[in-house]
């Protein structure tokens, strides 16, 4: 069956980067769109990103302001967030998820337990 | 970008239909799918393309969509169905959109 394990997360200090990861079994990695949906602690799920399987991106302009990069190795079955200038309210459980498309819409069908990240100094 | 909204919390006795409501200009007109997250857990599909079932999921859990609202609803209500709610679109093509969520309680 599908499964998503990210990795990644910890405590950094405001201003720093880091890079999440998911790596994905269980299905055809290659051909699905991959996405990160984060959630701040108590409050609501807010989607970041979404790639491709051929690499193209989308973002939640808002929210990653050009801050956020999604990427993909198809080789390893992974793919990840890489977030710069991390500021404290980009503290969250962030999840991956494997999308798709069906008719005009599009869902998470899949998603990982969340890896956390907490920006504080 | 859409907005939905959903009630923050609903409370319902143990055998009863709890219904969830997810409000969007217009939202019939679109592919609306719904999440259960209970405490600690990640969030699980429960109804896609406004009606449909993934596997695994209780025929108790049904969704409809039509004009402004679309609604979840949860028939004979059981101390496992606690847990947050939230419905989705995919707006424009363009991004991903979730409503506020909505915690069910049961009594």
């Amino acid at each position: 069956q599908v499964q998503l394990s990210e990795s990644g997360g910890g405590v950094v200090q405001p201003g720093r980067s880091l890079r999440l990861s998911c790596a994905a079994s269980g299905f055809t990695f290659s051909t699905y769109a991959m996405h990160w949906v984060r959630q701040a602690p108590g409050k609501g799920l807010e989607w970041v990103a979404r790639i491709s399987g051929e690499g193209g991106v989308m973002y939640n302009v808002d929210l990653a302001k050009g801050r956020f990069t999604i990427s993909r190795d198809n080789s390893k079955n992974t793919h990840y967030l890489y977030m710069r200038s991390l500021r404290a309210e980009d503290t969250a459980v962030y999840h991956c998820a494997k999308g798709t498309f069906l008719g005009s819409g599009s869902f998470l069908d899949s998603w990982g337990q969340g890896t956390l990240v907490t920006v504080s100094s | 970008s859409y907005a939905l909204t959903q009630p923050p919390s609903l409370s319902v006795a143990p055998g009863q239909t709890a219904r969830i409501t997810c409000g969007g200009n217009n939202i019939g007109s679109t592919s609306v799918n719904w999440y259960r997250q209970k405490p600690g857990q990640a969030p699980v599909l429960a109804v896609y393309d406004s009606s449909g079932r993934p596997s695994g999921i209780p025929e108790r859990l049904s969704g409809s969509n039509s004009g402004n609202t679309a609604t979840l609803t949860i028939d004979r209500v059981e101390a496992g169905d606690e847990a947050d709610y939230y419905c989705q679109v995919w707006d424009s093509g363009l991004y991903w959109v979730f409503g506020g969520g909505t915690t069910l309680t049961v009594l």
